[in-house]
């Protein structure tokens, strides 16, 4: 079975340009989340999908991130602009609907963000 | 609302030693429970979870954690460790149901021969 892939896994970009990060879950699975790792942190939750709707996007930033996924399935995280508190690694997760009240997840392996 | 603490940034211990890994949770509802490990630049896997029954629960590569409700505490053990465990780990709590999962800060085991 196919893992959670995320692209691309390494970015580069100067503070205020924007930056998308592509998500796509293990099939099937209902239930996408992208997280926040910063440097020295434990992930922490930016907005949670539940199908193509969000069930939760409180700790989004939504002044300058954003997010969507289309039709339930790959998802985009998208930053603009980017400020140097920006520079994280972004995790995408998926779950299935059997699993998500045990919050069983499986990780991509990230997209490296560094803002200069 | 939920939330972990878990304590020490870093452990060392000597290959062949007991590993124990420290973490305290707060959870309004009865928690879930769960350690992640993180090798580098790779994403996070579920090492073992809690969810209702049996509170000593056993998990992949020889780890195991205890609930214990009186103390709020959810600590991760393995009687012996091996290079191989070198990593960074993360306690997590969730309330169940579609409540998310909220990840502590992580602790990185360093393993010397």
């Amino acid at each position: 079975e196919a893992g959670v892939a995320q692209s691309p896994r390494y970015k580069i970009i100067e503070k205020r340009q924007s930056v998308a990060f592509w998500c796509n879950p293990i099939s099937g699975h209902a239930t996408l989340y992208w997280y926040q790792q910063i440097l020295g942190q434990g992930p922490k939750l930016l907005i949670q999908f539940q199908n193509n709707g969000v069930v939760d996007d409180s700790q989004l930033p939504k002044d300058r991130f954003s997010a969507e996924r289309l039709k339930g399935v790959d998802s985009t995280l998208k930053i603009q602009p980017a400020k140097l508190e920006d520079s994280a690694v972004y995790l995408c997760a998926s779950a299935s609907g059997q699993f998500a009240n045990t919050g069983e997840l499986f990780f991509g392996e990230g997209s490296r963000l560094t803002v200069l | 609302a939920q939330s972990v603490t878990q304590l020490g940034s870093h452990v060392s211990v000597s290959e062949g030693a007991l590993v124990l890994l420290r973490c305290n949770y707060s959870s309004s509802v009865p928690p879930y429970l769960f350690w992640y490990v993180q090798y580098p630049n790779q994403g996070l896997q579920l090492l073992l979870k809690y969810t209702t029954g049996a509170t000593l629960v056993k998990g992949i590569n020889g780890f195991e954690a205890e609930f214990k409700k009186s103390e709020t505490s959810f600590h991760l053990t393995k009687p012996s460790a091996h290079m191989s465990d070198a990593a960074e780990y993360f306690c997590a709590v969730s309330g169940g149901g579609y409540s998310t999962l909220t990840f502590g800060k992580g602790t990185m085991l360093l393993v010397s021969p």
